[in-house]
């Protein structure tokens, strides 16, 4: 696709349950970000991927997350045990070389 | 710690004048700057950016200052326009600072509103 895809683009769980967020980055693009907004919050951080490999994972806040990426193309992240203040947006961006980062537009999380 | 910071969470302009967006930051390795506009529902796309060897970067109705002694960053748009309504996020880059490769520190953002 001609942008950076991000699927479900709302997802309502129950505490405690795990989630699933997909992204599917432009094409060609080897760089891919995750970064969550949190309600009146900037861009947090949680983690880079170069190709298939995750050389910062820094920004992950617990062990409950984890994310990885296949192909060198499209991108997982999985909350494990989801917790209400993992309510957020969750945005996905991806870059080639030193290019601007280009964003989806995001998945909205809602832990109820 | 927050590396960068936008201490106006909104901000309210007549349509047709200008617009001054504040960014200030303490990390004095930061060597590139980067504004981003966000409308609701979507991702922040890219505006305009300055590297720390420049003071001034223009483009169209955009110009981004760069302030290095201060450590302040200033986003302007003139004239303003409805569709100039958004989020907008500063954002900073350098090495070792965080944040993956291309390492982005963002601040919170600023709600830019536009009225008729």
């Amino acid at each position: 696709g001609a942008g950076v895809s991000q699927s479900p683009s709302n997802k309502v769980t129950e505490k405690g349950k795990d989630v699933e967020l997909r992204c599917d980055p432009i094409s060609g693009h080897t760089a891919l970000y995750w970064y969550r907004q949190s309600l009146g919050q900037g861009l947090e951080f949680l983690i880079y991927f170069q190709g298939n490999s995750a050389p910062d994972k820094s920004g992950l806040p617990s062990d409950r997350f984890s994310a990885e990426r296949t192909g060198g193309s499209v991108s997982t992240l999985t909350i494990q045990r989801t917790q209400q203040e993992d309510s957020a947006v969750y945005l996905c961006a991806s870059s080639q070389g030193a290019s601007p980062l280009h964003f989806g537009n995001g998945t909205r999380l809602t832990v109820t | 710690d927050q590396q960068v910071k936008q201490n106006s969470p909104s901000l309210s302009v007549q349509e047709g004048r200008i617009s001054i967006l504040n960014c200030d930051y303490t990390n004095s390795m930061f060597d590139y700057f980067l504004w981003y506009k966000k409308y609701p529902a979507e991702g922040p796309t890219f505006l305009i950016s300055i590297s720390s060897i420049k003071d001034k970067n223009e483009d169209g109705r955009f110009t981004v200052f760069l302030n290095k002694s201060a450590k302040h960053l200033s986003l302007h748009i003139v004239p303003s326009q409805p569709g100039d309504s958004a989020v907008y996020f500063c954002a900073a880059r350098g090495p070792y600072s965080g944040g993956g490769a291309d390492g982005l520190t963002f601040g919170k953002g600023t709600h830019l509103i536009i009225q008729p």
